[in-house]
């Protein structure tokens, strides 16, 4: 199966800040649409887990535009600019490449 | 809108079987997958398996034959049924539609606690 990594457990970051959660697979996950079958989620508590980002690189519809998705290949990150209280959370990425579809161990953004 | 609720038993005892049914509305599950997801704490977020708007089903295989997914199309509900429960089937059970391989909506969970 594939394993996504999410090394940081956690990062701490001040409001206004950017900061950028890695995610790293252990193949490829281009498929030969040309698409990348990378998504992102956030978890905060008492809400719902909130799609932001498909593809790799596309937005949700209503994903602030200061969520940004990048990367190819193995390597991907979701940016975050200017955070936001309420961007403090838990972030996860997912692949749907391959069966089984197989989930990052989670970044925990949390305020400095 | 699109919105999905699961509900569940809560408190399961080892060896039984969970039983977990999905309720939406906005969307027609004819028209999309549905995936079902379990958050841990012994393995973090997991997927289990989905049924597809057709209604043929996939599972993970590290649930092995434990597992099964149905749907009534008629009352827009899902349902996830896993057999012999352990305690490490705790966890936090999640369904989330698929839109084209990313869960673009997702339940709140429902909590289910395996012990005696």
């Amino acid at each position: 199966q594939i394993t996504l990594t999410q090394q940081a457990e956690s990062l701490w970051v001040s409001p206004g800040e950017k900061v950028s959660i890695t995610c790293r697979a252990s193949q490829s996950l281009l498929y030969t649409d040309g698409k990348h079958y990378l998504s992102w989620y956030q978890q905060r508590p008492g809400q719902t887990t909130k799609a932001l980002i498909y593809h790799a690189s596309i937005r949700t519809d209503g994903v602030p535009t200061r969520f940004i998705g990048s990367g190819s290949g193995t390597e991907f990150t979701l940016s975050i600019e200017d955070v936001q209280p309420e961007d403090i959370a838990l972030y996860y990425c997912l692949q749907t490449l391959k069966k089984p579809y197989t989930f990052g161990a989670g970044t925990k953004l949390e305020l400095k | 809108q699109v919105q999905l609720k699961e509900t569940g038993p809560g408190l399961v005892q080892p060896t039984q079987t969970l039983s977990i049914t999905c309720t939406v509305s906005g969307f027609s599950l004819t028209s999309y997958y549905m995936q079902w997801v379990r958050q841990t704490p012994g393995k973090g977020l997991e997927w289990m398996g989905f049924i597809r708007s057709g209604g043929s089903t996939e599972y993970n295989s590290e649930f092995k034959s434990r597992l099964s997914i149905s749907r009534d199309t008629s009352k827009n509900q899902v349902f996830l049924k896993m057999n012999s429960l352990k305690t490490e089937d705790t966890g936090v059970y999640y369904c989330a539609r698929d839109n084209n391989w990313y869960f673009d909506f997702w339940g709140p969970g429902t909590m289910v606690t395996v012990s005696s």
